[in-house]
């Protein structure tokens, strides 16, 4: 079955700087990449998703990277604030809404003031 | 739109009692959804698939005789947590896709004693 790695598992940058999260996966069969955001005791929150057939995608502050050959994607969050400190999880699916997410372990990222 | 509600939010409960959660799709209809389980600190694992109209796939190592999964309608889940032992102490969270995406639950936080 799938398996997706996460680094780091903790994350501190500057308040304004910019934070990245790379994850990597096995199985060359998936193609949806989504992004989540969990806040303690609260359910995840997608913040953004890519597809193989796209290398990069943005929205706002945030963007994902995708590079298929080398089977891994990463998180660019710029000009952190204090409210995106959370923990954020990388995923992976053949299917998108019609097929279980295998996860990464999260990065507990933390924007110092 | 693509509201996901799980009950209950959170349930305690003695060890060897049952205990069941439920998950509605509240806006769409959905003929997948899925079960995951997070533990303290740790990732999201999906522990199975919940097909309308049709038996449960579960994933590897996760016993279908104690977490027993019905998904009588297209906006309707649940899932029964048969006597039920402190390890199985947990977050329990379902999902459900919408155009090629996942919507999570709030979900229910379980502690048998």
């Amino acid at each position: 079955g799938e398996n997706v790695e996460q680094h780091p598992s903790t994350l501190s940058v500057q308040e304004g700087d910019s934070a990245v999260i790379k994850c990597t996966y096995s199985d060359s069969a998936s193609n949806y990449f989504p992004w989540y955001k969990q806040e303690l005791g609260k359910r995840p929150q997608l913040i953004i998703d890519i597809r193989s057939n796209v290398g990069e995608k943005k929205d706002q502050r945030i963007a994902v990277t995708l590079n298929k050959t080398a089977k891994h994607f990463s998180l660019h969050i710029t000009e952190t604030q204090p409210e995106d400190s959370a923990v954020y999880f990388c995923a992976a699916s053949m299917e998108g809404g019609a097929d279980g997410l295998t996860f990464g372990k999260g990065t507990h990222l933390i924007i110092q003031p | 739109g693509a509201v996901v509600s799980q009950h209950p939010s959170w349930v305690i409960c003695k060890s060897g009692t049952s205990v069941k959660i439920e998950c509605r799709s509240l806006d769409f209809q959905a003929t997948t959804m899925f079960w995951y389980r997070q533990f303290p600190k740790q990732s999201l694992m999906l522990m199975a698939t919940s097909n309308e109209g049709s038996k449960a796939t579960y994933e590897q190592g996760v016993e279908k005789d104690k977490f027993l999964i019905n998904h009588a309608s297209l906006t309707l889940s649940t899932l029964t947590v048969t006597s039920a032992h402190p390890e199985d102490s947990s977050f329990y969270i379902c999902s459900a896709g919408l155009s090629d995406t996942q919507y999570f639950g709030p979900g229910t936080r379980l502690t048998v004693l």
